[in-house]
């Protein structure tokens, strides 16, 4: 059972624009929505997270929103740049994440100058 | 180095044989994880430790990989009598072991069965 759904596959976006990916969760005891970005040859690396107590949470150009009714969350990417291109993984948990993330297929985003 | 470092980077093996990977998480991280990352299956959870013990290895793709950390530091992923579908990015993570602590990656180990 696929747990996690990660949509969009790929993204092409112009410099400036908004960036969009989301993720669906079947697991009602997730408790904590982190997004991860991975550059090539690196491993992945925290972005931002979430926890449900809140619908949304900014830091900079990057947003999650959350919306627990419908097992969503999204990222957004303001102002997109070619440094963000980049791809992007959903990894909700239960429990915080202590005992392993399980992540989304992953959207590899390029930002077109 | 202050992050997570993993050994060797790059692997060329034959089908059959075994192999080692190496993990020297952050310093003073308790737990440690390994991960798989393939085109085919994406990034898996493999295992985690807290401390030298390990509480899941419910990811472990099969009986031929396992995994072992002394000293509450350095890890190692053994792949026995390898394939060629355990060609993978195997990534290793490490945090201070309470929940909603983030987890740090180092750089991956590329493994090429031929």
């Amino acid at each position: 059972q696929q747990q996690v759904k990660q949509s969009p596959q790929s993204l092409i976006v112009q410099k400036g624009g908004i960036s969009i990916i989301n993720c669906a969760y079947e697991n009602t005891a997730f408790d904590y929505f982190p997004w991860y970005q991975q550059f090539p040859g690196k491993g992945p690396a925290l972005l931002i997270a979430i926890r449900p107590d809140v619908s949304e949470k900014k830091e900079g150009r990057f947003t999650i929103s959350f919306n627990k009714s419908a097992k969503q969350f999204s990222l957004h990417i303001m102002d997109s740049q070619p440094g963000d291109s980049a791809t992007y993984f959903c990894a909700p948990v239960s429990g915080g994440g202590a005992d392993g993330l399980t992540f989304g297929k992953g959207t590899h985003l390029i930002i077109q100058p | 180095g202050a992050g997570v470092s993993q050994s060797p980077s790059n692997k060329v093996t034959e089908k059959g044989k075994d192999v080692e990977l190496r993990c020297d998480p952050i310093s003073g991280h308790t737990a440690l994880y390994w991960y798989r990352q393939s085109l085919g299956q994406g990034l898996e959870f493999l295992i985690y430790f807290q401390g030298n013990s390990a509480p899941d290895k419910s990811g472990l793709p099969s009986d031929r990989f396992s995994a072992e950390r002394t000293g509450g530091s350095v890890s190692t992923l053994t792949i026995q009598r390898t394939q060629q579908e355990d060609s993978a990015v195997y990534l290793c993570a490490s945090s201070l072991g309470d929940s909603y602590n983030e987890q740090f990656f180092g750089p991956g180990t590329r493994l090429t069965v031929l």
